[in-house]
């Protein structure tokens, strides 16, 4: 059973252009959630979501940012017009149910580290 | 709102000691999750606890929730466990984590 993947793991974008980062769940889980961790900062959330609904999307940066989790295929946190601010690591998480309020853990991804030139 | 607070913020020890983390939290909660992350960046969630005590081999997670408090203890620590740690817990009984700035632990041999 592959763990939650995570793809690219690096991704360098130029100012103005847009990044997309991917997140494939682990197998039979159905809820996402993405965070991200500024340069010498810790985590913090960013949206929660289950298949085709985004439950918490209360992290999320009002402009630019968007996340999508379709029926097939991965989750999807699309950034628009990167600034050299959003540069960070992206994880996505994933659990067979609520996560964090439940007995469910979240298993982790690798990280996509996002470099704005 | 839920504030994490950890405690050391870098931690040095030597190979075979006896290691503490601490972590307190400002509201009460349903569980709290214990994580590690390796130098490389990786995050593995170590422990999801709501009372008492769990063991996962040479590691312990001990919670408090009358005193908000929980800690994590290494016995015979070795260098492979150099990373950093983090502890988690829900915002307001809602799905959102609240994550602790993480003790960065060093384990020289």
């Amino acid at each position: 059973n592959a763990g939650v993947m995570q793809n690219p793991r690096h991704l360098v974008r130029r100012r103005g252009q847009e990044a997309r980062l991917r997140c494939s769940p682990m197998k039979g889980h159905s809820h996402v959630y993405w965070y991200r961790q500024l340069p010498e900062e810790g985590l913090k959330f960013m949206v929660y979501l289950q298949k085709e609904n985004i439950i918490d999307e209360s992290g999320m940066p009002k402009e630019r940012f968007s996340a999508e989790f379709p029926k097939e295929g991965p989750s999807i946190l699309r950034i628009q017009q990167v600034v050299r601010g959003d540069s960070a690591a992206y994880f996505c998480a994933s659990s067979p149910a609520a996560g964090w309020v439940s007995t469910y853990e979240q298993y982790f991804g690798p990280g996509t580290r996002l470099t704005v030139t | 709102k839920n504030e994490v607070e950890q405690s050391p913020q870098n931690l040095t020890a030597q190979e075979g000691e006896f290691i503490t983390i601490n972590c307190s939290y400002s509201v009460g909660i349903s569980a709290l999750h214990w994580l590690q992350q390796h130098p490389g960046g990786g995050i593995v969630s170590l422990f999801m606890l709501s009372s008492g005590k769990k063991k996962h081999g040479r590691l312990i997670a001990t919670i408090n929730i009358q005193e908000k408090h929980s800690s994590l203890h290494i016995t015979a620590s070795h260098p492979r466990d150099s990373a950093v740690y983090i502890c988690a817990v829900p915002q307001g009984g809602s799905e959102k984590l609240v994550f602790g700035k993480g003790t960065k632990l060093t384990v020289n041999p």
